[in-house]
């Protein structure tokens, strides 16, 4: 089976801009979440998609916002980029509501620098 | 709201050594717990979780983990640690009752060092 694959790997970006990441589940996973892990922190929620509709939010501003599409992959969009924005931004897909206890399978990240 | 606690943020032990790493957690509601483990450039990796039945869990590479509600702690060991072990671990924590809407919460993470 295929895990969750997240693109791109790096990114550098500008204050003020706006960015777009990616993930790809694992296979038979419909649930998609989203962390934020800054440098020596451990990750944070951001929210979670199941059947293409956020169902939970962590503590994230608006312009955090995401995706997800009828093959259960999604997307992190950031606007309006701020320094604090700079981190280590994985995805994790899991089996879906009611079944949290089965685990979550991590990617290896997208590595956001914003400058 | 919940949170989860790490008590040492960095380990160094020598080979054969026993580990520990504690975890304590504050969630008003029944909970799944797990550790991860995050080798040198690598993802996160699942080394074991609880959500039910018996408190001892055991996980890959020989971890294992004691859920004691009382205590509200999920503490992490290895009877002998290896060099190959060397790693950044995490504990982690979701409500049951959200059905995992609400995400994991983790905490802050242990930096684990073992020397040859």
């Amino acid at each position: 089976e295929t895990g969750v694959t997240q693109s791109p790997t790096h990114l550098i970006k500008t204050r003020g801009q706006q960015v777009t990441l990616r993930c790809s589940s694992q296979s038979g996973h419909n649930t998609v979440s989203w962390y934020q892990q800054a440098l020596g922190q451990g990750p944070q929620f951001i929210f979670q998609y199941y059947r293409e509709e956020e169902n939970g939010r962590g503590n994230f501003p608006p312009r955090f916002s995401g995706l997800q599409f009828p093959n259960y992959s999604s997307e992190l969009n950031v606007n309006a980029l701020e320094l604090d924005d700079s981190a280590l931004y994985l995805c994790a897909s899991s089996l879906g509501p009611g079944k949290a206890n089965y685990g979550y399978t991590f990617g290896s990240g997208t590595r956001l620098t914003v400058v | 709201a919940q949170s989860v606690s790490q008590h040492n943020h960095h380990v160094i032990l020598s080979e054969a050594a026993s580990l520990e790493l504690g975890c304590n957690y504050s969630y008003g509601g029944t909970v799944n717990l797990f550790w991860y483990v995050q080798y040198p450039g690598q993802h996160l990796q699942l080394l074991l979780k609880y959500f039910s039945g018996d408190p001892l869990v055991k996980g890959i590479k020989g971890f294992e983990a004691e859920f004691i509600k009382s205590k509200f702690s999920f503490n992490l060991r290895k009877p002998s640690v290896q060099w190959s072990d060397t790693a950044e671990y995490f504990c982690a924590v979701n409500g049951v009752s959200g059905g995992g809407a609400d995400g994991l919460t983790f905490g802050k993470g242990t930096h684990l060092i073992i020397q040859p």
